[in-house]
């Protein structure tokens, strides 16, 4: 199975600064990795798909980098509503697998 | 608007054998894989399953294989998934979700959980 380490597993931030979030996989992916955000209480959402791709209607503040092993999650600049859990995918084959998730919490 | 909303979810006991449900509408259901997607509670997700646009094939996560069978009707726009054998560990809000793959030249291509619905609670215990 492929394993998915995210880091940081949370971290505190201001509104306006830029965040960035990171997946790496065990083994290569090529781009096949999603990221999706997740409010409490609520379904999550996709962000980004094929690793760069933006999800129609999603805020261009976030983008996606990445192929093979290393991938990033960027906030160019953070909102009040993107405050919330934010979890990596890879579906490069099965079993899918998550990031064990990132927590961005108010400084 | 794409809509997906769960159902079949509750108090459960162990052992128990209950069948989720999530209606599908705003989009041309047997054109498309769906999955089922769990979440523990205050834990991360884990992808429980998929099948694929006609219901010829499944895929499991090793945690449920050969106790949970999912499954779909084109007809009636359904996704399932039958659960056995429940463990204290199934313990999750169950969402089903919507993927988006398609064939082109280089071959077959998945975009997974495009959309999801609200999930469903299922809480197995004594």
């Amino acid at each position: 199975d492929i394993q998915m380490t995210q880091s940081p597993s949370s971290l505190s931030a201001s509104v306006g600064d830029r965040v960035t979030i990171t997946c790496r996989a065990s083994q290569g992916i090529r781009n096949d990795l999603g990221w999706y955000q997740q409010k409490p209480g609520k379904a999550p959402k996709r962000l980004i798909y094929a690793a760069s791709s933006l999800q129609s209607g999603v805020p261009s503040r976030f983008s996606g980098s990445g192929s093979g092993t290393e991938f990033t999650l960027t906030i160019s600049s953070l909102q009040p509503e993107d405050f919330a859990t934010y979890y990596c995918l890879q579906y490069n084959s099965y079993p899918w697998t998550f990031g064990q998730g990132t927590k961005v919490e108010i400084k | 608007e794409v809509q997906l909303l769960e159902s079949g979810g509750g108090l459960v006991q162990p052992g128990g054998s209950p069948r989720l449900s999530c209606a599908a509408s705003g989009f041309t259901f047997s054109s498309y894989a769906m999955s089922w997607v769990r979440q523990a509670p205050g834990k991360g997700l884990e992808w429980v399953s998929t099948i694929n646009y006609s219901g010829g094939t499944t895929y499991y996560a090793d945690s449920v294989k050969g106790r949970f069978t999912i499954s779909r009707s084109n007809s009636k726009n359904t996704l399932y998934l039958q659960m056995n054998s429940l463990r204290a560990e199934d313990t999750a809000v169950y969402y089903c979700a919507k993927d988006f793959d398609y064939y082109d030249s280089s071959g077959y291509h998945t975009r997974p959980f495009e959309y999801w619905g609200q999930g469903t609670l299922v809480t197995v215990s004594s």
